[in-house]
């Protein structure tokens, strides 16, 4: 069965960088794309970007643009999303999720939790 | 940049029908997906490409779409329904877009 185990929680002082992984199982991964989705506590969906694995294109949301960089490791079944200069306003959990057929987010990671304190 | 505008919120009672709009410009001529989240977990794809449902889903979850919005309609509402849903859709077949997100409580 298709699963998306993403990194634990992380905790990062302002101004630091993170890097949250998903690690695809139960399916060819260079055969669909993975998606990055923000949550910040009590609020919306927010959709960031997403990578075809398996050329390693790349297209982000306006708002993340030069921000988040998306990444994979066809190698390790595994993509990563990387958050640079850190605020506050940044805490979320961070979703990975992988396409279907038919263009929607039919996988989910479980999240993971980034909290930017200092 | 392409919009999708939601209800903050919607209620129901047991049994009965609930329906969540989702407005956008031309929204017809885009496929509209569908989420479920409940508090604490990851999303829940409950409807895609307008109105098919993944495996699993039950059949009480239907959606339609057409003009400038998208539906998502709940029979026989139960209790485990209650939940925040959001619609989404592509922009230019590149960009993914979320709508605001609807909280349904089931009363």
């Amino acid at each position: 069965q298709v699963q998306l185990v993403q990194s634990g929680a992380e905790v990062k002082k302002p101004g630091a960088s993170v890097k949250v992984s998903c690690k695809a199982s139960g399916y060819t991964f260079t055969s669909y794309p993975i998606h990055w989705v923000r949550q910040a506590p009590g609020q919306r969906l927010e959709w960031m970007g997403w990578i075809n694995a398996g050329n390693g294109n790349t297209k982000y949301s306006q708002k993340f643009q030069g921000r988040v960089t998306i990444t994979r490791d066809t190698s390790a079944n595994t993509a990563y999303m990387e958050l640079s200069s850190l605020t506050s306003e940044v805490t979320a959990v961070y979703y990975c999720a992988r396409e279907g057929s038919g263009r929607q987010l039919l996988y989910w990671g479980q999240g993971t939790l980034v909290t930017v304190s200092s | 940049s392409y919009e999708l505008s939601q209800p903050p919120s919607a209620s129901v009672s047991p049994g009965q029908t609930a329906s969540i709009t989702c407005s956008g410009d031309k929204l017809g001529d885009k496929y509209a997906c569908w989420y479920q989240q409940k508090p604490g977990q990851s999303p829940v794809l409950v409807i895609y490409q307008d109105n098919k449902r993944p495996s699993g889903i039950p059949e009480r979850f239907s959606g339609s779409n057409s003009g400038n919005t998208a539906t998502l309609t709940i029979s026989g509402t139960q209790a485990m329904d209650e939940a925040d849903y959001y619609c989404q859709a592509w922009d230019s077949s590149t960009v993914v877009v979320f709508g605001g997100g609807t909280k349904l409580t089931v009363l």
